[in-house]
């Protein structure tokens, strides 16, 4: 069964601080996105990563960028935080280069920017 | 920009009954358009998907019905139980990207015992 895994279920920082969210998955899965989801809006891409070290912008990318220096682990990072990324954020997986396969999600993380 | 639209909001519906939930999409780069089920503090789950040579797929109490003229498709929840009781989103492939999705709204599903 795939696993996805984010480092932290809650977390709270402060404005203008740097943050990381970190998300591991357990399948090989070349691709592996970060989601936003607030009430009403459903889930917005943020960025998504095809391969190692490759990224691409997905709908909602300002004040955010990405990491992934190996296949398993995609990181997202706050650039300064801002109060108007308080959200719970969502990562996922997939497999294959054809798209049309499901993705996998973790739990998520709920971060609160103070 | 890009959007799926998905109704209702929310949807209340007897123990036993049956829960409807429609999405409407716009342009697509490829065919595959799936149901995700996400309870309370949960990430969603893949419920069911659907590649369009067919007009329906059916898996247990859970039906995708397809209308590619019309770009909509819609969940059909039968004989629904309060353990249904979720968030359901649907899900269209961007028209600009190999693996880039679209997600709907959601829906909030109460199934009263």
């Amino acid at each position: 069964d795939v696993k996805v895994t984010q480092s932290s279920r809650y977390l709270v920082k402060r404005t203008g601080e740097k943050v990381f969210l970190e998300c591991v998955q357990d399948m090989d899965h070349e691709n592996m996105f970060w989601y936003r989801q607030d009430p009403g809006l459903g889930l917005r891409l943020i960025y998504f990563s095809y391969d190692v070290k490759m990224k691409e912008k997905g709908d909602i990318p300002e004040g955010y960028s990405v990491s992934r220096e190996k296949k398993e682990r995609f990181s997202l990072i706050l650039e300064s935080a801002s109060t108007n990324q308080t959200s719970m954020y969502l990562c996922a997986s997939s497999s294959g280069r054809e798209g049309d396969q499901p993705q996998h999600f973790g739990d998520g993380t709920r971060l609160s920017i103070l | 920009q890009q959007q799926v639209k998905q109704s209702p909001q929310s949807l209340i519906v007897q123990k036993g009954g049956i829960s409807i939930i429609n999405c409407a999409y716009e342009n697509t780069a490829f065919d595959y358009f799936p149901w995700y089920q996400q309870f309370p503090g949960k990430g969603p789950a893949l419920l069911i998907a659907i590649r369009p040579d067919v007009s329906e797929k059916k898996e247990g109490r859970f039906t995708i019905s397809f209308n590619k003229s019309a770009k909509q498709f819609s969940l059909h929840i039968m004989d629904s139980q309060p353990g249904d009781s979720a968030t359901y989103f649907c899900a269209a492939p961007s028209a600009s990207g190999t693996y880039k999705y679209i997600f709907g709204t959601g829906t909030r599903l109460k199934v009263l015992a």
